[in-house]
Parts: structure tokens; C-alpha cells; sequence
């Protein structure tokens, strides 16, 4: 079975400065999607970016970009120029490609969290 | 504008009463899922559908039930036989091939007392 694991469960960043949330994950599969979300205070659950693993190039959204090692099994998340409302909750979740095609049930296997703070 | 709506968002129950919570979607989408939320454990899937009339279970699906009567809705009840019902649940849905993301609603915060 797949997992997922963030070991940072808290992290804190100076506003302006970067920050690199850790992920990493297990499966023997080849094929499959990658996803950074946000939850903020409010508790909705926004997406932050994704990765498809076929894709060697990183994937990159404004100030969100990724790090995909898919050999390490590593997917970490770098947010630059860090502002005040990029504090929350962040979850890194796995999905396998095989439920394109019927193989496999199309959910999300989700991480523990990481907590983020943004000091003024 | 399309989304997911959920309801209540917060609800306290007595111990020993079963309560429905709703998650209705306008996003055209086939399949939906229920989640929970507890502190330094993420998300973890309750119940999922990917048609309407098909439902399976996740990895924590004692205790609950759920529905799948129409595309646009898929209500979770949590019974009395769930143990330690207090938690955030959240609805999400997607298209069902080849997206990948997950669409969230606001969630509901359920309280026993």
C-alpha cells in the first residue's frame, strides 16, 4: 500500500524569506500524481500545485514550485518571498495513475501535515 | 459559481444519536468522497462513490454510512456505533479519470457531548 510522510509536523519562516516543506513517499508503482494542498485557518482545502510523475521537469505556480526526486521518492514543496497569508495547515497526497484507466480507486492518500507560521 | 457545499458546518450530538451530514456538489462531477480530519493524522477516507448508486468503503468506514441516491449529493451518517465521533469531516469530489485533483468543501465540525 502507498504512504505518505511528512516529517515536519511544524515549521516557521520570516516573511519575505523561503521555505521548504518535506514529503516523501512510498510505492512501487511507476505512474502517478503528486499535490501540494493548503488549508488555512478557514479549513477549506486549496490546491497548491501538482506534479505527474512522467513529468521530470518541476512544476511551478507563482511563488510555489516543487522538488520531485522520483527515484528518492521526494516531493518538497519551496514557497519564496513568503507572505503573511501563506500560513496554514499543508498536506502532500499521493494518487496512483492506474485509476485513469480503471485499475485503481481514484483517491487521494494524504499526509500527516505540516504546519506553517510566517513571522512579520 | 460551481463547488461543494457541506451542512451543517458545526453539529454537537449526544452520545448514542446517529446524524447525517450533507455534501452537495454542482461541479458535474462523478465521484465523491467523504474524509476526516483529526489532529497529527491528515485526512483519512471514510467512504467513497465513483456512480451514482456505487459506493466503497475507505479505510475507516466503521461506524458510518453513507448514499449515493443522486450524482449531485452524497451524505455521510455517522451512527452511534462510531466510537470517537468527534472530528472534521470533509466532502470532496472530483471528475473521476485523469484529473487528479480533489475539490473540498468547507467541511463540518461534528461534537459529541
Amino acid at each position: 500500500a502507498q504512504t505518505v510522510t511528512q516529517s515536519q509536523p511544524e515549521m516557521s519562516v520570516q516573511e519575505a524569506e523561503t521555505v521548504t516543506l518535506s514529503c516523501t513517499y512510498d510505492t512501487s508503482e511507476s505512474d502517478y500524481y503528486l499535490f501540494w494542498y493548503k488549508q488555512p485557518p478557514s479549513r477549506q482545502m486549496i490546491l497548491v500545485i501538482r506534479q505527474e510523475a512522467y513529468k521530470q521537469q518541476n512544476a511551478t505556480e507563482n511563488r510555489f514550485s516543487v522538488n520531485f526526486q522520483k527515484a528518492a521518492k521526494s516531493f518538497s514543496l519551496k514557497i519564496s518571498d513568503s507572505q503573511l497569508g501563506d500560513a496554514a495547515m499543508y498536506f502532500c497526497a499521493y494518487r496512483s495513475a492506474r485509476a485513469d484507466y480503471g485499475g485503481a480507486t481514484n483517491k487521494l492518500i494524504f499526509g500527516t501535515g505540516t504546519l506553517l507560521a510566517v513571522q512579520p | 459559481d460551481g463547488g461543494i457545499t457541506q451542512s451543517p458546518k458545526y453539529l454537537f450530538r449526544k452520545e448514542g444519536q446517529n446524524v447525517t451530514l450533507s455534501c452537495e456538489q454542482n461541479l458535474n462531477h462523478d465521484a465523491m468522497y467523504w474524509y476526516r480530519q483529526d489532529p497529527g493524522q491528515g485526512l483519512r477516507l471514510i467512504y467513497y462513490s465513483q456512480i451514482v448508486n456505487d459506493f466503497q468503503k475507505g479505510d475507516i468506514a466503521e461506524g458510518y454510512s453513507v448514499s449515493r441516491e443522486k450524482k449531485e449529493s452524497f451524505p455521510l451518517t455517522v451512527t452511534s456505533a462510531q466510537k470517537n465521533p468527534t472530528a472534521f469531516y470533509l466532502c470532496a469530489s472530483n471528475r473521476g479519470l485523469r484529473t487528479g485533483e480533489l475539490f473540498f468543501g468547507e467541511g463540518s465540525r461534528l461534537t459529541v457531548l
